[in-house]
């Protein structure tokens, strides 16, 4: 099966700073790779996306870009906010099963 | 559009107790996924089920859990007779799957378990 990987397990960074979470996959064939955040006591919520035919996405202050050759993606936030304090997942899915990392917890500094 | 919905929130059990708990997904989404979290880790997977049917089952330990989504709508997870290490969040996720799969999940809120 699938196996993810996430690091750092452990963010922390000033406000306004940029924050990077890499992960790498295991199985080439994983053709999605979605990025949650989950708030303390809430559920995972999608921040963005990004599919195995494109290299990088951005939405705002957000941006993933993909690697499939060496089989690793990342999340970059830029201008970091307070608010953006979570615990970031990053998934790979194959065959319609989403595998999770094990999450970074970001922790914004005011 | 009300999101995918769990109930209870929280749960609390003594062990060897059973307990269940329900899930009801995105209006016509035709897959479900439940999966566990355990503090500080990213959810794992426990079942996956395609309209009615559970498609991918490997992950659920089914001497003690059991799962069912009947008319391919809403599913119930039992867990008989649980056992401490049971305790963590269980989330059911929906999504309405593409020939390629490559298709955003939707989490409900989760029902946090502690077996006492």
């Amino acid at each position: 099966g699938e196996n993810v990987e996430q690091h750092p397990s452990t963010l922390s960074v000033q406000e306004g700073d940029s924050a990077v979470i890499k992960c790498t996959y295991s199985d080439s064939a994983s053709n999605y790779f979605p990025w949650y955040k989950q708030e303390l006591g809430k559920r995972p919520q999608l921040i963005i996306d990004i599919r195995s035919n494109v290299g990088e996405k951005k939405d705002q202050r957000i941006a993933v870009t993909l690697n499939k050759t060496a089989k690793h993606f990342s999340l970059h936030i830029t201008e970091t906010q307070p608010e953006d304090s979570a615990v970031y997942f990053c998934a790979a899915k194959r065959s319609y099963i989403p595998t999770f990392g094990r999450g970074t917890s970001l922790i914004v500094h005011p | 559009e009300a999101g995918v919905v769990q109930s209870p929130r929280y749960k609390i059990i003594e062990k060897k107790q059973p307990v269940a708990f329900w899930c009801n997904p995105i209006s016509g989404h035709n897959t479900l996924y439940w999966y566990r979290q355990n503090l500080g880790q990213g959810p794992e997977l426990l079942i996956r089920y395609e309209n009615e049917e559970a498609v991918d089952d490997s992950q659920l330990p089914k001497d003690r859990f059991s799962a069912e989504r009947l008319k391919g709508v809403d599913s119930t997870l039992k867990i008989q007779p649980a056992e401490l290490g049971d305790s963590a969040v269980y989330l059911c996720a929906s999504s309405l799957e593409a020939p390629k799969g490559n298709t955003e999940a939707f989490f409900g809120q989760g029902t946090r378990l502690t077996v006492v």
